[in-house]
């Protein structure tokens, strides 16, 4: 089983709906990340936690919400998508003190 | 704003060739930098992390940083086919402050 997995992997949406992005790990870290991948564009930080009460917007917040139920899950959500939300979305985690992020597998949303 | 720019390729060579991957930054002060790899459709991986000025080496690959000219490569020695993929170049002390490069695509001629 992947140290890091997110549910579901792929998805299509209609506009307007909202939706949820999960994402649980077994790896014991404390520090988890969302980011998004477009062509192009790399990766851009949407949202990261550094523990279960402490939430922080990235570069790319807007339209986008995130809970951190507990420190082994954090969820992305989108409240009303849009069309140019459609993008390959991914969960990150790493330990403190520690620079290499671990990645789950992806989830691709497109939003119609 | 923080940039990290690479070429976006797509870098082609033949097997068993030295592959060389470069990327630039902006920020004179990051003290870290990375290389993924991602292949297609699946999530970065880590290959290569350098914080000094010089070469590391880790089997085929070998990360150069150059801090004065702001600059970072990977060398792949002898590339093989399974190398093909997407290289991520990133800087930063790491966490939520690593800036991602768009990446190079790579492909190895068999």
């Amino acid at each position: 089983d992947a140290d890091v997995t997110q549910t579901p992997r792929n998805r299509i949406t209609k506009t307007g709906k909202r939706i949820m992005l999960e994402c649980s790990q077994t790896k014991g870290h404390d520090r988890m990340y969302w980011y998004r991948q477009d062509p192009g564009l790399g990766l851009r930080l949407i949202y990261y936690s550094f523990d279960v009460k402490d939430i922080n917007k990235g570069e790319i917040s807007d339209g986008y919400s995130v809970s951190r139920q507990a420190q082994a899950k954090f969820s992305l959500s989108l409240e009303s998508a849009i069309p140019n939300q459609t993008a390959l979305y991914f969960c990150a985690t790493s330990d403190v003190g520690v620079t290499e992020a671990f990645f789950g597998q992806g989830t691709r949303l497109t939003v119609v | 704003q923080k940039e990290v720019e690479q070429n976006s390729g797509p870098l082609s060579v033949p097997e068993g060739a030295i592959a060389s991957l470069n990327c630039t930054y902006s920020d004179r002060v990051s003290q870290s930098f990375f290389w993924y790899r991602q292949y297609s459709g699946k999530s970065p991986e880590l290959i290569m992390s350098i914080y000094s000025n010089g070469d590391k080496e880790d089997g085929r690959f070998t990360a150069q940083l150059n801090k004065a000219s702001q600059y970072v490569s990977l060398l792949i020695r002898d590339s093989q086919p399974s190398d093909s993929a997407t290289y991520l170049c990133a800087m930063g002390p790491g966490g939520f402050k690593t800036i991602f490069g768009a990446g190079t695509r790579l492909f190895v001629k068999a």
